[in-house]
């Protein structure tokens, strides 16, 4: 099937800085890109949707200058967290959406310090 | 919005026996219905998937069924094994929003020996 990877796969960070997670498709193209967060214990919620070569759509009630998502290519989309806190601290999961079918990826394991 | 109600929240059963996890959702539009199995740590994996026009899917110990009158779906997993031990997941599709999904909020099985 459809492989996806996410780097890294867990990160710590400081409170105001910035990090980058980045989701590849290894083996297809994707156009589309849907972003999760998932708080621990809870389930997932569609944070934004990334296309590529053009603006990604966020969620309501989701920061779309404190998620910086870009999708410049068919295998790469990443997502930026700038100045982020300790609430932010969240596990982070991309799915390509060119298809119901398509799978996660293992998921990024943030937390700000 | 349109959201994707799951029950139970947690589940324990003994090895052997069967278990059953429903979800209703409220999209009259919704037309694609999958079950992701998450294990602590990882991305959500897909077990089984069924789309509108089917009633009912199995692939060997998992079945799911699909009532799109009463818009309800339900995973059963018979002979159960402490590997299935996980957070299961259900989701419906969103209409006219590509490839996104709404999943419900988790039931946690538990398959003791």
């Amino acid at each position: 099937g459809a492989v996806v990877s996410q780097h890294p796969s867990w990160v710590i960070c400081k409170s105001g800085t910035s990090v980058k997670i980045e989701c590849r498709s290894l083996d297809f193209q994707a156009t589309t890109m849907f972003w999760y967060r998932q708080f621990p214990k809870q389930s997932l919620m569609l944070m934004a949707t990334s296309n590529e070569g053009s603006k990604a759509t966020y969620e309501q009630g989701v920061e779309k200058d404190k998620f910086l998502i870009n999708h410049a290519s068919l295998t790469l989309s990443t997502l930026t967290v700038t100045s982020a806190h300790p609430e932010d601290s969240s596990f982070y999961i991309c799915r390509p959406g060119d298809t119901y079918e398509q799978y996660f990826g293992p998921g990024t394991r943030l937390t700000v310090t | 919005g349109e959201n994707v109600e799951q029950h139970p929240s947690t589940l324990s059963v003994q090895e052997g026996d069967s278990a059953v996890i429903k979800c209703t959702y409220s999209d009259s539009a919704s037309n694609y219905f999958p079950w992701y199995k998450q294990e602590l740590g990882k991305g959500p994996q897909l077990i089984i998937d069924i789309r509108s026009n089917v009633g009912e899917k199995k692939d060997q110990r998992i079945a799911v069924t699909l009532n799109k009158t009463a818009k309800h779906f339900s995973l059963h997993i018979t002979e159960t094994q402490p590997e299935d031990s996980a957070v299961y997941f259900c989701a419906a599709s969103i209409s006219n929003s590509g490839y996104a999904l709404n999943f419900g909020k988790g039931t946690s099985l538990l398959v003791t020996p």
